[in-house]
C-alpha cells in the first residue's frame, strides 16, 4: 500500500517564525490532504491539493505529483497555529495518513 | 451548511459491553467514511460506505466490529464487548462523491475502563 512520511516530527518555533512541512509519499495518488489537528482534538481542513500551489492567508501548500512530495508553508506563526499537521493521501477510496508533525508554537 | 456531525463526544464503556457511534454527514454528501486514530499516532482508514452499502472494509477488524449507513438515517459504527484496546478517537468523513475532499466531524472519544 501507499506509504506517507512526514518530516519533522517535531517542530518548536517562536511565534512570528516560517515553517515548512513536508510530507513524502510512495505512490502517485489521486488526491492529497493537509489537515491541522488542534489541541483539543478536531482535524480542520488545510488544502485539498492533488498538484500545483494554493494559498490561504498565512499558508499555502505546494504539491509536485510527479517527484510524489508536497510541502506546507505556514509564515508569521502565531500561538494558535500549534498542533499537529497531517499529510493523507488517497489511494483507491480511502485517506492514507502520515504520522505527522507536531507544531509547538511558543510566544 | 452544517458540518459533519458526530455524537457522542466522548463515550465510556466497560469491558465487555457495546459502543454505538454515530455520523450524520454533511447535507448532500452520500459517502461515508470511519478512521480511527490511537493515542499518539496517526489516523488508520476502517470503513467506506455509501447509502445501504459497504464499499470497502479493509481497515475493519474482523471480529466485534461492524459499520453500516441505512437509506434514512446516520451512519453506525457498532463495537461489540469493548476491550480496553480499542479505546481511541473515532472520527467519520464524508464526501460528494469517492474522489473528493473528505471532510471530518469531530470525533468521538471512547475509552474502555
Amino acid at each position: 500500500g501507499i506509504q506517507v512520511e512526514q518530516s519533522p516530527p517535531d517542530l518548536i518555533l517562536q511565534e512570528g517564525a516560517n515553517s515548512t512541512l513536508r510530507c513524502n509519499f510512495s505512490d502517485s495518488v489521486n488526491n492529497l490532504q493537509w489537515f491541522h489537528q488542534n489541541p483539543w482534538g478536531q482535524l480542520i481542513n488545510l488544502f485539498y491539493i492533488p498538484s500545483g500551489t494554493k494559498q490561504n492567508g498565512r499558508l499555502s501548500a505546494t504539491t509536485v505529483a510527479t517527484e510524489r512530495y508536497s510541502l506546507l508553508y505556514i509564515s508569521s506563526s502565531q500561538t494558535t497555529d500549534s498542533g499537529v499537521y497531517f499529510c493523507a493521501v488517497r489511494g483507491a477510496q480511502k485517506l492514507v495518513f502520515g504520522q505527522g508533525t507536531r507544531l509547538t508554537i511558543n510566544p | 451548511n452544517a458540518g459533519v456531525m458526530q455524537n457522542p463526544r466522548h463515550l465510556v464503556r466497560r469491558r465487555g459491553q457495546e459502543a454505538r457511534l454515530r455520523c450524520s454527514p454533511m447535507k448532500g454528501h452520500s459517502h461515508v467514511y470511519w478512521y480511527r486514530q490511537l493515542p499518539e499516532e496517526g489516523l488508520k482508514f476502517m470503513v467506506y460506505l455509501q447509502k445501504e452499502n459497504i464499499i470497502d472494509e479493509s481497515g475493519m477488524p474482523k471480529e466485534r466490529f461492524s459499520a453500516e449507513f441505512p437509506k434514512e438515517g446516520p451512519s453506525i459504527l457498532r463495537i461489540q464487548q469493548v476491550v480496553r484496546g480499542d479505546s481511541a478517537a473515532y472520527f467519520c468523513a464524508s464526501s460528494p462523491w469517492a474522489a473528493y475532499e473528505q471532510y471530518f466531524g469531530p470525533g468521538t472519544r471512547l475509552t474502555v475502563t
